[in-house]
C-alpha cells in the first residue's frame, strides 16, 4: 500500500533563507507525486505535481521539487523564504488502484521568521 | 471563474442530530472526495465517487453517508452516529485519476 511520511511537523526559517520540506513515500508503482499547500481556515492549493518526464519540477510562488526515485523522496525546496510562506504543506501520493484517491503526508506547518 | 463550493462555512451541531454539508463544483468534473482534517493527523477520506450515482467508502466512512444524484454535487451528511464529528471537513474534485484535485475551502463543524 502507498503511503507518505513528511519529516519534520514543524519548520522553522529566517526569511530570505532555504526552504527545504522532506517528503519520502513508498509505492508499488510509477507515482504521481503532489506538494499542496493549506492556509489557515482555507482549502488545499495544489503547488506542483509530478507525474512523468523530468524529475525536477517547478510549480507556483517560486517552490520547487526534485523526483528521486532511488531515494523513493520527492522534496520540496525554495531558495529564499518569504513571510507569505507561512502555512501549512501537504505532500501526497496517488493511490495505484486507479481511482484518483490521494495518500496524505501528515503534513509540515512551516514557520518564517523576520 | 470555476471552482468549489462548500457551504456553510461554520456548523454546529446538537447531539442526535444529522447534519448535511454542502459541495458544489462547475468545474465539469466526474471525481469528488471528502476529507476529515484533525489537527496533526493529515487529510482522512470519507467518501469518493468517480461517477454521478455511484460513490465508495473511504478509509473512515463509518458514521458518515453521502449521495451524488448530479455531477456537480456530492453532500455529506454526519450522523449521529459519529461520536466525533468536531472537524474541517474539505471536499475536492478531479477530472480523472492521476490528476490533481481541487479543493474548497472547507467546512467547520463543532457541538453544541
Amino acid at each position: 500500500a502507498q503511503s507518505v511520511t513528511q519529516l519534520g511537523s514543524h519548520v522553522s526559517v529566517s526569511e530570505g533563507a532555504l526552504v527545504l520540506l522532506r517528503c519520502n513515500y513508498s509505492s508499488s508503482v510509477p507515482p504521481y507525486l503532489f506538494w499542496y499547500v493549506q492556509y489557515p481556515n482555507q482549502g488545499l492549493q495544489l503547488l506542483l505535481k509530478y507525474t512523468t518526464g523530468a524529475t525536477l519540477v517547478k510549480g507556483i510562488n517560486g517552490f520547487e521539487a526534485e523526483f528521486k526515485k532511488s531515494e523513493t523522496s520527492f522534496h520540496l525546496t525554495k531558495p529564499s523564504a518569504h513571510m507569505s510562506d507561512a502555512a501549512e504543506y501537504f505532500c501526497a501520493v496517488s493511490d495505484s488502484s486507479n481511482t484518483g484517491k490521494l495518500i496524505f503526508g501528515q503534513g509540515t506547518t512551516l514557520q518564517v521568521k523576520p | 471563474d470555476g471552482g468549489i463550493t462548500q457551504s456553510p462555512k461554520y456548523l454546529f451541531r446538537k447531539e442526535g442530530q444529522n447534519v448535511t454539508l454542502s459541495c458544489e463544483q462547475n468545474l465539469n468534473h466526474d471525481a469528488m472526495y471528502w476529507y476529515r482534517q484533525d489537527p496533526g493527523q493529515g487529510l482522512r477520506l470519507i467518501y469518493y465517487s468517480q461517477i454521478v450515482n455511484d460513490f465508495q467508502k473511504g478509509d473512515i466512512a463509518e458514521g458518515y453517508s453521502v449521495s451524488r444524484e448530479k455531477k456537480e454535487s456530492f453532500p455529506l451528511t454526519v450522523t449521529s452516529a459519529q461520536k466525533n464529528p468536531t472537524a474541517f471537513y474539505l471536499c475536492a474534485s478531479s477530472v480523472r485519476y492521476n490528476q490533481p484535485q481541487h479543493f474548497g475551502d472547507g467546512t467547520r463543524l463543532s457541538i453544541l
